[in-house]
């Protein structure tokens, strides 16, 4: 089944403990895009990448790192986590930027 | 202001009734427009995907685009209980890699 896979679903951690929120797709997409979203501001980009090794801002990149080293993953990691980054994931991906835009379930975080 | 605005509902209405969901934007570069439906717990899926202007049909939904006024709009008619969702409106400027969404519009379709 062709789909977009994020771990965990649920996470609750504790500000200043670095985390990886996990993303993989089998749709052999070049296209990868992580996003947060947020009651009353909807779905806000944080990163995007092209394909392996080539990825840019959104726009919220703050307190976000990414990396592309296999076309299906693209791990979402955040270095020191801070209570303002706790909010709802999703991973999505596509065969190209204009292509249609397949989303995981995503992954609900919660940093106290 | 926000690049997009979407009336965030909730809106109820009787199974069977014709649906209009409606999102206005301020900026004119944007080329691509989009409708996502989101379930509860789910990650959004693309509903319509409409390039410029004028109007585009799929089974009950059918998408329009304004660009003179700046509104885009989705229809659904013969609503469902499973039409029951938030649904999200997205759009892209020609050349740009990232999606502007609304704020989505919780939709109950009631039996």
């Amino acid at each position: 089944e062709a789909q977009v896979t994020q771990n965990p679903r649920y996470l609750i951690t504790v500000t200043g403990k670095k985390l990886t929120v996990t993303c993989s797709q089998n749709m052999n997409h070049e296209y990868m895009s992580w996003y947060r979203q947020d009651p009353g501001l909807g779905l806000r980009q944080i990163y995007y990448s092209m394909n392996v090794e080539v990825t840019d801002k959104g726009d919220v990149p703050e307190g976000y790192k990414v990396s592309r080293k296999e076309k299906r993953n693209f791990p979402l990691i955040l270095e020191s986590p801070s209570p303002n980054q706790t909010s709802l994931y999703f991973c999505a991906s596509s065969l190209s930027r204009d292509e249609k835009l397949f989303f995981g379930s995503g992954t609900q975080l919660s940093v106290l | 202001q926000k690049e997009v605005e979407q009336d965030p509902g909730p809106l109820s209405v009787p199974e069977g009734a014709i649906v209009s969901l409606n999102c206005t934007y301020s900026n004119s570069a944007f080329q691509y427009f989009m409708w996502y439906r989101q379930y509860s717990r789910k990650g959004p899926e693309l509903l319509m995907y409409t390039y410029s202007s004028g109007n585009k049909e799929d089974g009950r939904f059918t998408a329009q685009v304004d660009k003179s006024s700046k509104y885009i709009s989705l229809f659904i008619r013969d609503s469902q209980p499973s039409d029951s969702a938030t649904y999200l409106c997205a759009m892209r400027k020609a050349g740009a890699n990232n999606l502007f969404f609304g704020t989505g519009t919780r939709l109950t379709v009631i039996p």
